[in-house]
């Protein structure tokens, strides 16, 4: 039981450069959950699913945008990166639609230079 | 609107003191608040969460929490604060609805001191 996992790691890229971060969890969770972490600010979501072929916009979801083929993944694109965008991303996942325990993946570091 | 306020940036701590890190919040109906605590380089683990019930949660790692309505707050305690405590605390509250968002605030940095 991996729980859940974050590719890549750590990314460079050029601004004007477009990339996937992928998130997989394995503990057949309904809702997903992508969060930017900048210092000083927090976690701030950016957009989340609850379920299979859902996906709908959270706080900052401008510049970024999303999809849930399938329940276990659920993935971030970047069509245009842009310096902001440099941050840690995290994506977490939970079982049910009240409030619930997020598990969280270990986070992908993007640098746009 | 749902809001979150960590009001210590950083905090200090020796090594077997006791330790308060401080969560405001503001919501208009009974609040799900959680704690979440992140080493350096890692993700967020859950250590603590208040639903309903008893207003002194217990929870991992020999944390807990009080949640005081009356003062819209939930802070976090440890008697005796270890070395291996040094990293970043966020606390949560759920957004409402049912989409299972939170809310974080800004989160706290624990230093602990030898």
């Amino acid at each position: 039981n991996a729980g859940v996992t974050q590719t890549p790691k750590f990314r460079v890229l050029k601004t004007g450069q477009s990339m996937t971060l992928l998130c997989a969890q394995d503990m057949n969770h309904e809702y997903m959950y992508w969060y930017r972490q900048d210092p000083g600010m927090g976690l701030r979501l950016i957009h989340y699913s609850v379920g299979e072929g859902t996906t709908a916009k959270g706080e900052v979801p401008d510049g970024y945008n999303v999809s849930r083929l399938k329940k276990q993944n659920f993935l971030l694109g970047l069509e245009s990166a842009a310096p902001s965008q440099t941050s840690v991303y995290f994506c977490a996942s939970s079982y049910s639609q009240g409030p619930d325990t997020q598990y969280f993946g270990p986070g992908t570091r993007l640098t746009v230079l | 609107a749902q809001s979150v306020t960590q009001p210590d940036i950083h905090i200090t701590v020796s090594e077997g003191a006791s330790l308060e890190l401080r969560c405001n919040y503001s919501y208009g109906a009974t609040p799900y608040l959680f704690w979440y605590v992140q080493s350096p380089g890692q993700g967020l683990q859950l250590l603590l969460k208040y639903f309903s019930g008893d207003t002194l949660v217990q929870g991992i790692k020999g944390f807990e929490a009080e949640f005081k309505r009356s003062q819209s707050s939930f802070n976090l305690r440890k008697p005796s604060v270890h070395w291996s405590d040094a990293a970043e605390y966020f606390c949560a509250v759920g957004a409402g609805g049912n989409t299972g968002k939170l809310i974080f605030g800004q989160g706290t940095t624990l230093q602990v001191k030898p």
